[in-house]
């Protein structure tokens, strides 16, 4: 248990749905991530918030539209996405006093048909 | 660009022996942090090990240790004595500073099965 949660934990949605991820963490953490972790691929970052602005967009689609309402939370909008966005999305939070090391949450295993 | 190279895509390791999982990065950086993480089937990022660019000795922590070698840009995971639970996803993964917030770049991961 890192202390960061991700909801659900595994979705399947159509690619004329909208659905959100939600990621939590109650570490006391300023900066928030979202992953995506494709079969046999490196993690690719997506995005990042720190202190609750977004800080860099790693030229993700606009299907996917993330949120940080406040330090403890953060969600990923999705819509009209694609078979390829199907993927392990994980979420996670680190502060500078931890040294860089971030924390992760068991992710969302996505599918999408 | 940060890169972060794990040429083992599998690995078998007889139960309580140890176990080296390879490593190795590329930056311009003069200052960056390197970590292991492991991913049991689960799907959650387990962290294990830190090094900092600027530690003059190797990482330890309790069965797990990093061969950081800096001329050579490789920072090797070891594992002693392994163990059945220690079979998993490892993923080598460097921290760029970045105003403030530090972003990973991770490797493609290795994946390590511990044979009873």
């Amino acid at each position: 248990e890192t202390g960061v949660t991700q909801t659900p934990r595994h979705l399947v949605m159509g690619m004329t749905n909208k659905k959100s991820l939600k990621c939590e963490q109650h570490l006391g953490h300023n900066a928030m991530y979202w992953y995506k972790q494709s079969a046999k691929k490196p993690l690719e970052l997506m995005f990042v918030y720190s202190l609750e602005e977004r800080v860099e967009n790693n030229s993700v689609p606009s299907r996917f539209s993330p949120e940080c309402p406040n330090s403890s939370h953060l969600f990923l909008h999705l819509h009209t996405l694609q078979p390829e966005d199907s993927a392990l999305y994980l979420c996670a939070s680190s502060h500078p006093g931890t040294g860089g090391k971030a924390f992760f949450g068991q992710g969302t295993r996505l599918t999408v048909v | 660009a940060q890169k972060i190279t794990q040429t083992q895509p599998g690995m078998f390791v007889q139960e309580k022996e140890a176990v080296t999982l390879d490593c190795t990065y590329d930056t311009s950086d003069p200052s960056y942090g390197l970590f292991w993480y492991k991913q049991p089937s689960s799907g959650e990022m387990i962290f294990l090990i830190y090094q900092g660019s600027y530690d003059q000795q190797n990482a330890t922590e309790g069965r797990y240790s990093l061969n950081f070698q800096k001329a050579r840009k490789s920072a090797n995971l070891v594992i002693s004595a392994s163990q059945l639970g220690d079979s998993a996803m490892y993923f080598c993964a460097m921290r760029s500073p970045n105003f403030g917030n530090e972003k990973l770049t991770f490797g493609t991961g290795t994946r390590l099965t511990i044979i009873p």
